[in-house]
């Protein structure tokens, strides 16, 4: 099946340092890859959608700025938190959109970032 | 923007028992309507999904049915086992492969 990785799964980091993370698409090519953040016990939140080749959707209220992502090749995206702080500490989710008849999002395992 | 509501936000349930989550959506133009499960630290996993175009899909103990007139669509899960215990999420979006609006999740517990 379709297997999506995150590295790093766990990252501590201290404050004003910036952090990146990688979603892989491990078995298909992926034009589409979605960034999720999620805080403990709540849903999963949209921050943007990423497009290979092209810059990425951020959801309302999200900085661009703040959260660069970068689809540089159809099985990687990255998510890089600059000049984090405290109130970045989250569960950072991708998932990749596998094409074809089905059209599903698959779910990487998430990524644990606490900024001390 | 969709919005969309789940219920409950607990559920407890015998073994064997059945389990039931439902949820609402806002935006009649949602098409797509999967179902997630998500154990703890680990990232979500799509389950079941449902297009508007059926009104209800079963896969083994897992079935989902879909009201678009009222705008709601259920999970159940038949014959309910340990392994079953986890955080559930609904979500919709207009389209498969569009942005998904997330239901606030469903933890739930199943007791041997």
């Amino acid at each position: 099946g379709a297997v999506v990785s995150q590295h790093p799964s766990r990252v501590i980091c201290k404050s004003g340092t910036s952090v990146k993370i990688e979603c892989r698409s491990l078995d298909f090519q992926a034009t589409t890859m979605f960034w999720y953040r999620q805080f403990p016990k709540q849903s999963l939140m949209l921050m943007a959608t990423s497009n290979e080749g092209s810059k990425a959707t951020y959801e309302q209220g999200v900085e661009k700025d703040k959260f660069l992502i970068n689809h540089a090749s159809l099985t990687l995206s990255t998510l890089t938190v600059t000049s984090a702080h405290p109130e970045d500490s989250s569960f950072y989710i991708c998932s990749a959109l596998l094409a074809g008849a089905s059209y599903e999002q698959y779910f990487g395992p998430g990524t644990r970032l606490t900024v001390t | 923007g969709e919005n969309v509501e789940q219920h409950p936000s607990t559920l407890s349930v015998q073994e064997g028992d059945s389990a039931v989550i439902k949820c609402t959506y806002s935006d009649s133009a949602s098409n797509y309507f999967p179902w997630y499960k998500q154990e703890l630290g680990k990232g979500p996993q799509l389950i079941i999904d449902i297009r508007s175009n059926v009104g209800e899909k079963k896969d083994q103990r897992i079935a989902v049915t879909l009201n678009k007139t009222a705008k709601h669509f259920s999970l159940h899960i038949t014959e309910t086992q340990p392994e079953d215990s986890a955080v559930y999420f609904c979500a919709a979006s207009k389209a498969a492969g569009n942005k998904l609006t997330f239901g606030g999740g469903t933890r739930v517990l199943v007791k041997p």
